[in-house]
């Protein structure tokens, strides 16, 4: 298996430019998760997808930024327009469908889109 | 503050030595994972604990949750260069773990072993 593929792996862009991170998960998987990581906040989920719906966008940061998954094996995540404190490593992830309590099902994450906003 | 607290931040130690990193909440863990990263990679499964009081190994890594599943530690025995990375747990700690999939991480220790 390929694994989560994500691309760009660098983008380099600047402020107010549109950029747009693609995610392709691990076939068969249900569920789909973007992720940021910066040094100041770790990190954090920005929303995830279950058949491709969107379930919970409470951690995008503000309108932004975008998610879309047309089908069950592509995801983007877009920000438009991009600023200088959107620099961050983002990270997408694909697990199998598990409903809460009866158990969890592995989120394998993918190698991650590096932004940097001039 | 952070929900998740990792201790310690970083750590340094002598290849060969035994580490342990603990991950504790102020409430219940659900679906405790670790992972471990490297720089400019993404994040590995290493284990994921569901149970309070359950452990699990692998190689030379042990993961525990304790009985009150508030916190996880993750020991490594005999460390070796390799193990060197950033160690994160993550884990749903919504109300009765009913948030699958929304996993809150800590921040993260780094472990740098000399050999």
């Amino acid at each position: 298996d390929a694994g989560v593929i994500q691309s760009p792996r660098h983008e380099v862009t600047e402020m107010g430019q549109e950029v747009t991170l693609r995610c392709k998960p691990i076939s068969g998987h249900d569920y789909l998760f973007w992720y940021r990581q910066t040094m100041m906040r770790g990190l954090e989920l920005l929303i995830y997808f279950n058949n491709n719906v969107p379930i919970d966008d409470s951690g995008m940061p503000e309108d932004r930024f975008s998610a879309k998954m047309p089908n069950a094996s592509f995801s983007t995540l877009k920000i438009q327009p991009s600023e200088p404190r959107d620099s961050a490593v983002y990270f997408c992830a694909s697990s199998l469908a598990t409903a809460g309590q009866t158990g969890w099902e592995t989120q394998y994450f993918g190698p991650g889109t590096r932004l940097l906003v001039l | 503050s952070q929900e998740l607290e990792q201790s310690p931040q970083s750590l340094i130690v002598q290849e060969g030595k035994n580490l342990t990193i603990n991950c504790t909440s102020s409430k219940t863990l659900y679906g405790l994972y670790w992972y471990k990263q490297k720089y400019g990679e993404g994040l590995i499964f290493l284990m994921m604990l569901q149970k309070g009081g359950e452990e699990k190994s692998h190689e030379k890594i042990t993961a525990k949750l304790d009985e009150k599943k508030q916190q996880s530690s993750l020991h490594i025995t005999a460390s070796q260069p390799s193990h060197a990375g950033i160690y994160l747990c993550g884990a749903d700690i919504s109300a009765g773990g009913t948030s699958y999939g929304k996993l809150t991480f800590g921040q993260g220790t780094i472990l740098t072993v000399h050999p």
